[in-house]
């Protein structure tokens, strides 16, 4: 039972350049989601989702895109790299809560360390 | 709406005095609170979380969290810090049917040995 696992660890790219930050979890989770960590803000939910082939918006959407075809797998991708895009993200996972709140907090995976150039 | 503030943004503490860390939330109903660590260089980690019944809520690593709900506080307190509390800790509420998480900004602990 591996939990969340995210690769790559660390990546460096050029502004401009995409790419696709992997995240897998081997829990059945149904809800997924992606945070990006900065200094003094905390997290911020970029997208989530609540179970294959449903996907949504967070709080800062703008400039990645998720898909999720399989209940284990929720890539977030960058198109095109921007320097505003340097940051830690967090991918994470839980059971969907049922109607009236949810007993489930999510698990953390290692994080991605994300520098553009 | 749901939003949390942690006010204190680094708190610097000698080895085994005692730790407060501040947490307001803003929903008007139900709420899950929870509250997180993260050491340096790893992923965050629930230290305890509150969803019903007794307000005091213990977590681990001797950490305790009281639910004022007129005062929309989840503090995080802990009566003795060790050299190893050191890390930056997050406060995040869940209110009613939400579905995600809301983290406040972090408050980096640092604790002098």
């Amino acid at each position: 039972n591996a939990g969340v696992t995210q690769t790559p660890k660390f990546q460096v790219l050029k502004t401009g350049q995409s790419m696709t930050l992997q995240c897998a979890q081997d829990m059945n989770h149904e809800y997924m989601s992606w945070y990006r960590q900065d200094p003094g803000m905390g997290l911020r939910l970029i997208h989530y989702s609540v179970g294959a082939g449903i996907t949504d918006q967070g709080e800062v959407p703008n400039g990645y895109n998720v898909s999720r075809s399989t209940t284990e797998d929720f890539p977030l991708r960058l198109l095109s790299a921007a320097p505003s895009q340097t940051s830690v993200y967090f991918c994470a996972s839980s059971h969907y809560p049922p109607p009236g709140g949810s007993r489930q907090p999510q698990h953390f995976g290692d994080g991605t360390r994300l520098s553009i150039l | 709406a749901q939003s949390v503030s942690q006010h204190n943004h680094h708190v610097i503490l000698s080895e085994a005095a005692s730790l407060e860390l501040g947490c307001n939330y803003s929903y008007g109903g139900t709420v899950n609170l929870f509250w997180y660590v993260q050491y340096p260089g790893q992923h965050l980690q629930l230290l305890l979380k509150y969803f019903s019944g007794d307000p005091l809520v213990k977590g681990i690593k001797g950490f305790e969290a009281e639910f004022i709900k007129s005062k929309f506080s989840f503090n995080l307190r802990k009566p003795s810090v060790q050299w190893s509390d050191t890390a930056e800790y997050f406060c995040a509420v869940k209110g009613g049917s939400a579905r995600q998480l809301t983290f406040g900004s972090g408050t980096q602990l640092t604790v002098l040995p």
